[in-house]
């Protein structure tokens, strides 16, 4: 069974604090990797991971997948109140999400405490 | 910036009732997809479309849902004879170039079933 596993599942940091998520993925026909920023409603994209071991960077968040291991993370550096949000990983690929489908994990709730 | 639109952001329903969720997607992408999150769960694929059809499907997509392109503009997921298990968040997202380009989500139709 396709899966993508997200840890921790909730994280609370004060705000300067660097935070690491993690996400691991076991899915057919893996294609990329992708994190969203999920706060009220609508999921928005941050970033798309296809090449092991490249940083993709954007401000103060970064990431990187590791195609061998089957897992990425994502960084977040001096973190703000304005992150507290949930953040999703998503593989492309799998079955239960169909061949251009995303699987999602369940999230990681970060909370930044001012 | 471009964004897809979804229409209600929240619809109740009773049982049995059909309900129409709509979505306009941006306006030069060509691939549409439906997804939902039960509250406290994760986001789930529920169908994929392109070219006018249907290009994947999960399995929780029965014959109680189906997907139309009715207009060119709009994008809308019906849901036949609604459960109290249907009730969640309903997204919309479209795609330019298919997956990996990544997805722009619409805000949500929350649908609760009563």
């Amino acid at each position: 069974e396709d899966k993508v596993v997200q840890s921790p599942l909730s994280l609370v940091v004060h705000e300067g604090d660097t935070v690491t998520l993690n996400c691991s993925y076991e899915v057919t026909n893996f294609r990329s990797l992708l994190w969203y920023k999920q706060e009220k409603k609508a999921p928005t994209f941050l970033f798309m991971l296809t090449s092991s071991g490249i940083e993709k960077k954007s401000g103060r968040l970064s990431s990187i997948l590791d195609k061998k291991e089957l897992f990425s993370i994502l960084n977040i550096t001096a973190t703000q109140t304005g992150d507290s949000a949930v953040y999703l990983c998503a593989a492309v690929g799998g079955l239960g999400g169909g061949a251009d489908g995303l699987t999602f994990g369940k999230g990681t709730h970060l909370i930044i405490q001012p | 910036e471009p964004e897809v639109t979804q229409t209600p952001s929240h619809q109740v329903t009773q049982m049995g009732q059909e309900v129409i969720l709509r979505c306009v997607p941006i306006s030069n992408h060509l691939y549409f997809y439906w997804y939902r999150q039960i509250l406290g769960q994760k986001v789930e694929f529920l169908v994929s479309f392109y070219n006018n059809e249907i290009s994947e499907k999960s399995e929780i997509f029965d014959d109680q849902f189906s997907v139309e392109r009715p207009d060119g503009s709009n994008f809308t997921l019906k849901i036949r004879s609604t459960k109290l298990e249907d009730s969640a968040m309903y997204f919309c997202a479209s795609s330019e170039a298919g997956v990996p380009y990544g997805y722009t989500f619409g805000s949500g139709t929350r649908l609760t079933v009563v």
